[in-house]
């Protein structure tokens, strides 16, 4: 069974580079079927997309947050990243990566709480 | 401000029947088939409970039902339950590789 698991520091300073790594297991982040995406909720408002990568590599962005993201893969960890840059406190929010086909989250990470304060 | 517009709050009696609905535009909703929704409890993970309008995955029951007219979408979930006390959001294909999702809705089972 595909588990994913969030993982990174809770607390960074204004300005500075948000960075988070999602741990899968249970199965391959190469799997040809699947993409790895980042969604966001920030306290008291609605689910946000951040962006989806492909096992090729391929990166698909937010456009409201296209300029500050990363999204990166690691097959020899199976692992993937996101990197969020000049964050601001409007960046504070409950951080999770999940296994999609693209268009819906199937399987998603139990989630992790990045607050951006100095 | 979401992309897609859900009420802020829908509630129901155990046993009764709630639609939740999540209007978008041409552009995504009306255009795509690709509407899913998921339910959040607090402190956790959210939980895929539709995805392409109207397909449930495996283990999720057939309580929940989804539609779409339009540029609208509809979440049903008949014979309320205690456990379906949640957050709910829809999600939608909006064309050049962009998801958008809906602002939530609080479910209250009274």
């Amino acid at each position: 069974q595909l588990q994913l698991q969030e993982s990174g520091p809770g607390l960074v300073k204004p300005s500075e580079t948000l960075s988070l790594t999602c741990t899968v297991s249970g199965g391959s982040i190469s799997n040809t079927d699947c993409y790895w995406g980042w969604i966001r909720r920030p306290a008291g408002k609605g689910l946000e997309w951040i962006g989806t990568i492909y096992y090729s590599g391929s990166t698909y962005y937010s456009p409201s947050l296209k300029s500050r993201v990363t999204i990166s893969l690691d097959t020899s960890k199976n692992q993937f990243s996101l990197r969020l840059s000049s964050v601001t406190a409007t960046d504070t929010a409950a951080y999770y990566c999940a296994g999609t086909n693209f268009y819906y989250m199937d399987v998603w990470g139990k989630g992790t709480t990045v607050t951006v304060s100095s | 401000q979401s992309a897609l517009t859900q009420p802020p709050s829908a509630s129901g009696s155990p046993g009764q029947s709630v639609t939740i609905s999540c209007t978008g535009t041409s552009s995504d909703v009306g255009t795509y088939n690709s509407v899913s929704w998921y339910r959040q409890h607090p402190g956790k993970a959210p939980k895929l409970m539709i995805y392409e309008v109207t397909k449930r995955p495996s283990g999720v029951p057939d309580r929940f039902s989804g539609s779409k007219s339009g540029n609208t979408a509809s979440l049903t979930v008949s014979g309320l339950q205690a456990e379906d006390e949640a957050d709910y959001y829809c999600s939608s294909y909006a064309g050049n590789n962009n998801l958008v999702f809906g602002g939530g809705t609080k479910m209250t089972v009274l």
